[in-house]
């Protein structure tokens, strides 16, 4: 079956560590996958896009990683700090604009 | 501001009634979507439009729910004889969707939909 997941367990970093979260997805063959970031009775705000093509992309203090072959995007977050709390949302592209979301990894930075 | 907005922001209604969500996508965005959340899960795709069609309505559960979007751009989510499983936040997101492959999406703050 057609699955997208994400470490269900919350992550707990200290602050200034580095935060890497997974997604991992299977029987799709996406053209670019999106990481967002989902706080408490709000709606998911986009991150980063990343396409097949591009092993890595960066954003300030994000960068997500793309590996088509381990059906794979690692998300850090270096210098991580307290605001940097939220639930991560991974959404894998399954045909021209459709995505289909994992359900999410908490993180919590500690000061 | 220019957001994504949905209406209403709650709603509560008694089993076997009819209810309608409405979204108001960003100006110009012509890809617009419907997706459900419960507690704990990631957003659940029900369907989503380019322009005025459904492009891709395969999430939809089952033939209560429909979705309109008449002139290509406020959408509305009709559910018909809800039942208690229904409830949820429903959630509305919009991205650009050109040629150009605009795939980003603005999400609204959703409905929360309860119903007894």
């Amino acid at each position: 079956s057609q699955k997208i997941e994400q470490n269900s367990e919350a992550l707990n970093i200290q602050e200034g560590k580095t935060a890497t979260l997974t997604c991992n997805y299977t029987n799709y063959s996406p053209a670019y996958l999106q990481w967002y970031r989902q706080d408490p009775g709000r709606g998911p705000v986009f991150l980063l896009l990343i396409r097949e093509n591009e092993k890595e992309k960066r954003k300030e203090r994000l960068k997500v990683t793309f590996d088509t072959t381990l059906k794979q995007s690692l998300f850090h977050i270096t210098a991580s700090q307290p605001a940097d709390s939220a639930t991560y949302l991974c959404a894998v592209e399954t045909g021209g604009f459709k995505t289909i979301f994992g359900a999410g990894t908490r993180l919590f930075v500690k000061a | 501001g220019a957001g994504v907005s949905q209406t209403p922001s709650n709603k509560v209604t008694e089993k076997g009634k009819y209810v309608e969500l409405r979204c108001d996508p960003i100006s110009g965005h012509t890809a617009l979507y419907w997706y459900r959340q419960s507690l704990g899960q990631g957003p659940e795709f029900l369907i989503y439009f380019q322009g005025t069609g459904a492009a891709d309505d395969s999430g939809l559960p089952n033939d209560r729910f429909f979705a309109v979007r008449p002139e290509g751009s406020v959408s509305t989510l009709k559910i018909q004889r809800t039942e208690r499983g229904d409830s949820a936040v429903y959630l509305c997101a919009s991205s650009q969707g050109g040629l150009e492959g605009e795939y980003e999406q603005y999400f609204g703050p959703g409905t929360r939909l309860t119903v007894t």
